[in-house]
């Protein structure tokens, strides 16, 4: 597609939970990085996917959290057992090679746990 | 990676050039300066970056010093749509495997009519 696209856009769930979060990435684009926002807060970085190497979850704030990449294009970001804390935009960017012409991002769920 | 320090906030009048610091001090030889902006409720948006010379792009232009431990990101013409938080990142080796981008707190800036 012509841009990095992120589905649900809004998501409300209740707390305990668990949520799929889904990021297609550009065509084409070889890296593709989490990040998650909450309100009137900067960006945290979750994780990163860089071709077949293994990712880099170093970002993931609990093992509650856990991402996949498969055939290399689309990602899933899961959250177990939701907590209120969960609750921010998350971001999904993609880039080619290892980004060296800035990522691109997409428009970002919007998670609300009650 | 190396750590950026830029205002908290400016503002600028709609016309006018919009210029936004950004220090870099400990910024090393093969880390390269980048500049994202992220508008109210939009994903962040790739504006421009640069190593060691100064470069533009139909969004804006980005000076480097020669020393490169400060840059500045030039919006020639600031428009309303120009108001954002704008991110300055000086990121590891493109060669690198730790190439992922750490967000800082931004500039916050301010378009006025």
């Amino acid at each position: 597609g012509a841009g990095v696209s992120q589905s649900p856009s809004n998501k409300v769930t209740e707390k305990g939970k668990d949520v799929e979060l889904r990021c297609d990435p550009i065509s084409g684009h070889t890296a593709l990085y989490w990040y998650r926002q909450s309100l009137g807060q900067g960006l945290e970085f979750l994780i990163y996917f860089q071709g077949n190497s293994a990712p880099d979850k170093s970002g993931l704030p609990s093992d509650r959290f856990s991402a996949e990449r498969t055939g290399g294009s689309v990602s899933t970001l899961t959250i177990q057992r939701t907590q209120q804390e969960d609750s921010a935009v998350y971001l999904c960017a993609s880039s080619t090679d290892r980004g060296r012409s800035g990522y691109t991002f997409g428009s970002g769920t919007r998670l609300t746990v009650v | 990676d190396a750590k950026t320090t830029q205002p908290t906030s400016m503002d600028c009048a709609e016309g006018r050039a919009a210029n936004l610091p950004c220090n870099h001090s400990t910024i090393s030889g093969n880390e390269y300066v980048y500049w994202y902006r992220q508008i109210h409720s939009q994903g962040p948006q790739y504006i421009i970056h640069g190593l060691k010379n100064n470069e533009t792009n139909e969004m804006a232009s980005l000076i480097i010093t020669e020393d490169r431990k400060s840059s500045t990101l030039i919006l020639p013409h600031a428009t309303l749509r120009d108001t954002a938080v704008y991110y300055c990142i000086v990121r590891g080796s493109l060669y690198s495997s730790a190439s992922k981008i750490i967000f800082g707190s931004g500039t916050r800036l301010s378009i006025r009519p």
